[in-house]
C-alpha cells in the first residue's frame, strides 16, 4: 500500500538531548513538509522540500533541522535549542513542488514528549 | 500573509442533526481551500478541496462546503451527522512559497446521542 509512514508513534527524550524522527513516503511524490501541531493552535510548518539536496524554513524553524538526500525521505531533527519540544509532529507529502492545488497527505503522526 | 480562522473551537450536535463548521480565510489572491479530519492520535485526512469552478464541493464521508468569495469563507457541512464524525476538522488555505498550507486552529465536534 501506497503511503507515509513515521516512526517512532511516541518518543521521549531528556532536555539537552537531540532527537530525530523518521518519515518515509512510498507515493513517489516530490515535495514533503514537516508540521507541528499544539492544542489550539492548528498546524504550524517547520520545513518543506520542493527536491532532493533542497529545502526551506518555514514558520517555526528555530531549534529544528532536516535533510533531504533520498526523494523518499524527510527527517526532522530535534535539536537541544528547541525551547518547547513537546508536540505531536506531522509529516506529509504531496505530488507536485509548488501546485497549490495538490494535496498535501499526512502520515499519522510523532508525539515527542520532553522529560 | 494568508490566514485561516475556525471562529469554533467546540461544537457539539446530536447524532442524526445538520452540521455547518465555518471558516474564514484571508488572502489576496484566488484561494485554495482544504478541509482535513483528525481523529485523537493520528493524521490528517482530506476530506474535500476547492481551487475552481463549482463553488459548492462534494467531499468524502458525506461532506460538502461552498465557497462565498464576498464572505471570504469556506463552510462545512453536512445534512445528518453519525457519531464516527466525532473528531477534529481544520481549514486551511494554500498560497505562497511551496505549496505552503496555512491552517486554522480547528473546530472539536462532538456528537451526542
Amino acid at each position: 500500500d501506497g503511503g507515509i509512514t513515521q516512526s517512532p508513534k511516541y518518543l521521549f527524550r531528556k532536555e539537552g538531548q537531540n532527537v530525530t524522527l523518521s518519515c518515509e513516503q512510498n507515493l513517489n511524490h516530490d515535495a514533503m513538509y514537516w508540521y507541528r501541531q499544539d492544542p489550539g493552535q492548528g498546524l504550524r510548518l517547520i520545513y518543506y522540500s520542493q527536491i532532493v539536496n533542497d529545502f526551506q524554513k518555514g514558520d517555526i524553524a528555530e531549534g529544528y533541522s532536516v535533510s533531504r538526500e533520498k526523494k523518499e525521505s524527510f527527517p526532522l531533527t530535534v535539536t537541544s535549542a528547541q525551547k518547547n519540544p513537546t508536540a505531536f509532529y506531522l509529516c506529509a507529502s504531496s505530488d507536485r513542488a509548488g501546485g497549490l492545488a495538490d494535496t498535501q497527505y499526512f502520515g499519522p503522526g510523532t508525539r515527542l514528549t520532553v522529560l | 500573509a494568508q490566514s485561516v480562522t475556525q471562529p469554533d473551537i467546540h461544537i457539539t450536535v446530536s447524532e442524526g442533526a445538520s452540521l455547518e463548521l465555518r471558516c474564514n480565510y484571508s488572502y489576496g489572491a484566488t484561494p485554495y481551500l482544504f478541509w482535513y479530519v483528525q481523529s485523537p492520535g493520528q493524521g490528517l485526512q482530506l476530506l474535500l478541496k476547492y481551487f475552481s469552478g463549482d463553488t459548492l464541493v462534494q467531499g468524502i464521508k458525506g461532506f460538502e462546503a461552498e465557497f462565498k468569495r464576498s464572505q471570504s469563507s469556506f463552510n462545512l457541512r453536512k445534512p445528518s451527522v453519525h457519531w464516527s464524525d466525532a473528531a477534529e476538522y481544520f481549514c486551511a488555505v494554500a498560497g505562497g512559497d511551496g505549496n505552503k498550507l496555512v491552517f486554522g486552529a480547528g473546530t472539536i465536534l462532538r456528537v451526542k446521542s
